[in-house]
């Protein structure tokens, strides 16, 4: 079974400030797929942004962008000029392609990273 | 906007009695989910389904189960809730495997 761990409980950052979210995985599947998910307290489950293990490059969503490292398997999302309403707790999350072989199950989550933005 | 609806916001129900969440999507997806969140514990996936009547255990099924008789209505049955079982249950769906989640706003349930 897939893990994912997501090493930081919590982090700070100053506002217009970048900050960096760490996530590593344990898979022995060679295809599959990478998310970050953002649930502000308003408890809304957001997704932001998407990474496909067969593409090399890293995916960005305007000010979100990624570090995928497979051979590490490593996933980090680093969040540029942060802004007030960054505050959340992120997820970064697995899923299986079902093209790998691997279980057609839904993703596995981190427990997540609470990210406060200091005004 | 694409929805996924849950019922209730906030449930309180009492040891022992028979709970019903429901989750409604207007997305026309085959897949949905659900997922209990607990502190520390990050979400753990309960029971999936990729098709009307179709529903396979998660990770956690034990004291649930859940019902799908049509493609836009997932159901979470608690047969006989437990204190251990309070928790905020999420609900999801999703047209194929490439594609995120889409989630519902949650439903946080007390069981007293």
């Amino acid at each position: 079974a897939q893990t994912v761990t997501q090493s930081q409980p919590e982090m700070s950052v100053q506002e217009a400030e970048t900050v960096t979210l760490s996530c590593t995985y344990d898979t022995s599947e060679s295809d599959y797929y990478l998310f970050w998910y953002k649930q502000p307290p308003s408890r809304q489950m957001i997704l932001v942004i998407r990474q496909e293990a067969y593409k090399q490059q890293n995916a960005t969503e305007n000010r979100f962008s990624v570090n995928f490292q497979k051979a590490a398997k490593s996933f980090s999302l680093k969040i540029s000029d942060s802004q007030l309403g960054d505050a959340a707790m992120y997820f970064c999350a697995y899923r299986s392609s079902p093209y790998s072989g691997g279980g057609a199950d839904g993703l596995t989550f981190g427990k997540g990273t609470h990210l406060i933005i200091q005004p | 906007d694409v929805k996924v609806t849950q019922s209730s916001r906030y449930l309180v129900k009492r040891t022992g009695e028979k709970v019903f969440l429901e989750c409604v999507q207007d997305m026309d997806h085959e897949n949905m989910f659900w997922y209990r969140q607990d502190p520390g514990l990050g979400l753990r996936l309960i029971y999936f389904s990729y098709d009307v009547k179709m529903k396979e255990k998660g990770d956690i099924p034990e004291g649930y189960s859940v019902s799908r008789e049509k493609k836009e209505r997932f159901s979470l049955i608690l047969e006989s809730a437990s204190t251990n079982q309070t928790s905020m249950y999420l609900c999801a769906s999703s047209p194929t495997y490439y594609y995120g989640y889409t989630f519902g706003s949650g439903t946080r349930l007390t069981v007293v």
